[in-house]
């Protein structure tokens, strides 16, 4: 079954914890991104990655690191947690073929409180 | 600089009645435009997607949107509502390809009336 798993689902953590959510694909997406949800502000995109070892930022990427040693996994790191980043977070990977078809999948969520 | 407005925040139909959701888009180049849905307490899902291969996009579950570059818009369109489809949606555009960098608006939820 194609899915993207992020883990924790959960978390509540105090400001200056690092942390690190997991994402990983099982479909051998080239692309993978995160996004931040806020309400009244809708998706906003932290960072992407086009290929292993390629990231790039989105609109949000001040206080948030990634990485993509491997095509399947693209971790979010919070090196130092502020309030401020208390939000749902999810994970998409996706696939442009050469035919124009387009696939997109996207974790369930991981929702971050910083107390 | 892409952007996205999604004009008003709550949308309101009739079970049977005809949606509208609106999206206008701002971008230098041309555009690649997103349709989303999210589910009450779920992720999302990809309804559809424009990429300049025609103009009117059919999407899963009866939806479509029509690209009108004169309007910069991307509405999205259903001819019957169904309580089912009760979701927040979210246009989203980018400058650069369907893998790149992405800009959601701020979504509208719609709401089925029986």
């Amino acid at each position: 079954e194609a899915q993207v798993t992020q883990n924790p689902r959960y978390l509540i953590t105090v400001t200056g914890k690092k942390l690190t959510v997991t994402c990983s694909q099982n479909m051998n997406h080239e692309y993978m991104s995160w996004y931040r949800q806020d309400p009244g502000l809708g998706l906003r995109q932290i960072y992407y990655s086009m290929n292993v070892e390629v990231t790039d930022k989105g609109d949000v990427p001040e206080g948030y690191k990634v990485s993509r040693k491997e095509k399947r996994n693209f971790p979010l790191i919070l090196e130092s947690p502020s309030p401020n980043q208390t939000s749902l977070y999810f994970c998409a990977s996706s696939f442009q073929g050469t035919s124009g078809r387009y696939t997109q999948y996207f974790g369930p969520g991981t929702r971050l409180t910083v107390l | 600089a892409q952007s996205v407005t999604q004009l008003g925040s709550h949308v309101s139909v009739s079970e049977g009645a005809l949606v509208l959701l609106r999206c206008n888009y701002s971008s230098s180049v041309p555009p690649y435009l997103f349709w989303y849905v999210q589910y009450p307490n779920q992720g999302l899902q990809l309804l559809l997607k424009y990429t300049s291969a025609a103009t009117l996009v059919k999407g899963i579950n009866g939806f479509e949107a029509e690209f009108k570059k004169s309007e910069t818009s991307f509405h999205l369109t259903k001819p019957s509502a169904h309580m089912s489809d009760a979701a927040e949606y979210f246009c989203a555009v980018s400058d650069t390809g369907a893998n790149s960098k992405l800009t959601f608006g701020k979504g509208i939820t719609l709401s089925v009336r029986p």
